[in-house]
């Protein structure tokens, strides 16, 4: 079965700086999506950012990017220019390629991000 | 605006009631899913449908029932079979299976009195 692991329950940046979270993941498979999804105090889950497995580039969404680490089996999420509205929960998530029983999202524990003005 | 509208967003139940749980979309979205999140821990999934009138089990779907009558709702009944129903419901659904991006509600916070 895949697993998701993120190691830091909870991280703190200063607004402007950069943080990184960080993401390991377990499964056999070659053929896979990674994502991390948002979760501000109103608790809807937003998705931040995607990377497809057969793709070597790292995804990036203006100052959200990952460090995407296949041999590894690692899926770092960086967030440049830290702002006060990226205070949330941060879940990496994992789910295999195709439909049917593919369709399941298997999230970490979460990381807490606190943004200090 | 298109969007998945989960209903009430607080409920409270006493112990031994069914009590369901009301998820809406007007995302014309074939897949929905629902999701239970405890503290602590990660999305878990209950129940899927990847099409009206079909829905398969997730990893912990004891102790829940679900419908899909029509394309647009997908409702979720605790039952009083669930031993331990307190937490956070979130409802969401994608274009189709294969499709990988989920789109969610904004979640039902039950608790049990």
């Amino acid at each position: 079965a895949q697993t998701v692991t993120q190691s830091q329950p909870e991280m703190s940046v200063q607004e402007a700086e950069t943080v990184t979270l960080s993401c390991t993941y377990d499964t056999s498979e070659s053929d896979y999506y990674l994502f991390w999804y948002k979760q501000p105090p109103s608790r809807q889950m937003i998705l931040v950012i995607r990377q497809e497995a057969y793709k070597q580039q790292n995804a990036t969404e203006n100052r959200f990017s990952v460090n995407f680490q296949k041999a590894a089996k690692s899926f770092s999420l960086k967030i440049s220019d830290s702002q006060l509205g990226d205070a949330a929960m941060y879940f990496c998530a994992y789910r295999r390629r195709g439909g049917g029983s593919n369709y399941k999202l298997t999230f970490g524990k979460g990381t807490l991000l606190t943004v200090n003005p | 605006d298109g969007g998945i509208t989960q209903s009430p967003k607080y409920l409270f139940r006493k112990e031994g009631q069914n009590v369901t749980l009301s998820c809406e979309q007007n995302l014309n979205h074939d897949a929905m899913y629902w999701y239970r999140q405890d503290p602590g821990q990660g999305l878990r999934l209950i129940y899927y449908s990847q099409i009206v009138n079909d829905f398969q089990k997730g990893d912990i779907a004891e102790g829940y029932s679900v419908s899909r009558e029509k394309k647009e709702s997908f409702p979720l009944t605790v039952t009083s079979a669930q031993k331990n129903p307190t937490a956070f419901y979130l409802c969401a659904s994608s274009i189709d299976p294969y499709n990988t991006e989920a789109f969610f509600g904004q979640g039902t916070r039950l608790t049990v009195v």
